[in-house]
């Protein structure tokens, strides 16, 4: 099955810095590519995702990127700001029959200081 | 739309008796997933239904865990025999594409505290 791998655990920056979580995946038939934000005590939220047919996609502040060939994704957030620091999961995932599961990475607990 | 409605939202029981977690995916969604999360093991996939039907219960920890979806908005999560090695937060989650690749909302979740 598919196995998500991701890049730091934790990440600590302070306010305006950048900040960059990494993902590898190992079934390259995988298509989405999901980034959930989960803070404390609260559900997973979809923050951005994008697919395979896509290299980059950006929203404002944030911006995914995907190699494909590589198989990994990353997640980049500009002008970090302390509303940021929560916990950080990527996804992968095959479209299409029924194998419609997200596999999760294990999260990046990002921390931004002022 | 309310958004994915679970219940209880907290839950503290002692070790043996039967716990049932209840979701209302958001309607029109056609895939629902149950998923756990614990510090020690992350969010682990449970099992998830496409049309109400289940399609991989493979993340089912053991026979005392099992999951029903009777009709399109509505599922449980029960456990009979609780343990405490149980407690965690569940949640449950939908998504409108049965075929994948599309997102899932997630519930609140429900705390569970086995004693």
């Amino acid at each position: 099955g598919e196995n998500v791998e991701q890049h730091p655990s934790t990440l600590s920056v302070q306010e305006g810095d950048s900040a960059v979580i990494k993902c590898t995946y190992s079934d390259s038939a995988s298509n989405y590519f999901p980034w959930y934000k989960q803070e404390l005590g609260k559900r997973p939220q979809l923050i951005i995702d994008i697919r395979s047919n896509v290299g980059e996609k950006k929203d404002q502040r944030i911006a995914v990127t995907l190699n494909k060939t590589a198989k990994h994704f990353s997640l980049h957030i500009t002008e970090t700001q302390p509303e940021d620091s929560a916990v950080y999961f990527c996804a992968a995932s095959k479209g299409g029959g029924t194998a419609s599961k997200l596999t999760f990475g294990t999260g990046t607990r990002l921390q931004v200081t002022l | 739309d309310a958004g994915v409605i679970q219940s209880p939202r907290h839950e503290v029981t002692e070790m043996g008796q039967e716990v049932t977690l209840r979701c209302k995916p958001i309607s029109g969604h056609n895939s629902l997933f149950w998923y756990r999360q614990t510090m020690m093991r992350g969010l682990e996939l449970l099992i998830y239904f496409n049309n109400n039907v289940p399609i991989d219960d493979s993340g089912m920890p053991e026979d005392r865990f099992s999951a029903k979806m009777p009709n399109a908005s509505f599922s449980t999560l029960k456990i009979q025999p609780s343990e405490p090695r149980d407690s965690a937060v569940y949640f449950c989650a939908s998504s409108l594409l049965a075929g994948g690749g599309d997102t899932q909302y997630f519930g609140p979740g429900t705390r569970l505290t086995v004693l």
